[in-house]
């Protein structure tokens, strides 16, 4: 079963707008990924935030994570044709050693030129 | 290319039939993972493998479906007699765990796309 939901489920914006994924889960975790997927390229990681950190950046991405509410939050800023996709996050819980990764049902972004 | 590689990537079947699939994970990653995703849904988590060890299967993993990592390198995932609810993409990533604590990432492959008709 798929623990995480993205909202909203699809987003269309022009390029060099800003976008903002938001993300739900309901169990303890160890971190909270996301993850990107096109035909192309299959998934591919974007940026990971464990439990007890609040802010992440990396390049032009923004993550935040709130575990009181169980909440996370990717922004992708001045946004480009080549970020078309969906994107999912990802969270491994705080039980077993498997580290397996349940996702969410995903968000398909569209950005146009 | 060093990354993790998956072997048909597409597969077309009728039900009732068996297929068999193959997953190369990079070199030294210790620890092998299966996921099936279905369409307009995000990948679930089947089973994993530490070594040739198969360590946890998921409920999705019903009695037609069977994993093996035969020497701890390559897995092949076979399902026998498809269904038409097999349909899906059979997603591959695997990771290095060195036993730190830290969190160790996956890399995923390309995917396996099964069609059953």
């Amino acid at each position: 079963s798929q623990q995480g939901e993205e909202d909203p489920q699809a987003l269309s914006i022009q390029e060099g707008e800003n976008a903002t994924m938001n993300c739900s889960y309901k169990t303890s975790i160890n971190n909270l990924q996301w993850y990107r997927q096109n035909s192309g390229r299959g998934l591919v990681h974007l940026i990971l935030i464990r439990s007890n950190e609040r802010e992440k950046h990396s390049g032009r991405l923004r993550v935040t994570l709130d575990t009181s509410k169980k909440s996370s939050s990717l922004l992708i800023t001045a946004s480009r044709a080549a970020d078309t996709a969906s994107y999912f996050c990802a969270t491994v819980g705080t039980q077993g050693g498997s580290e397996k990764l349940v996702f969410g049902k995903g968000m398909k972004l569209t950005v146009n030129p | 290319d060093t990354g993790v590689s998956q072997d048909p990537r597409h597969k077309i079947t009728k039900r009732g039939q068996n297929v068999t699939f193959r997953c190369d994970p990079i070199s030294e990653h210790n620890r092998l993972y299966w996921y099936r995703q279905t369409l307009g849904q995000g990948p679930e988590f089947l089973t994993y493998f530490q070594n040739e060890a198969q360590l946890e299967k998921s409920r999705l993993l019903s009695d037609r479906f069977s994993a093996e990592r035969p020497k701890g390198s390559f897995s092949t995932l076979e399902i026998q007699h498809t269904e038409q609810g097999d349909s899906a993409m059979y997603l591959c990533a695997s990771s290095l765990s060195v036993g730190t604590g830290a969190y160790n990432e996956q890399f995923f492959g390309p995917g396996t796309r099964l069609t059953v008709l």
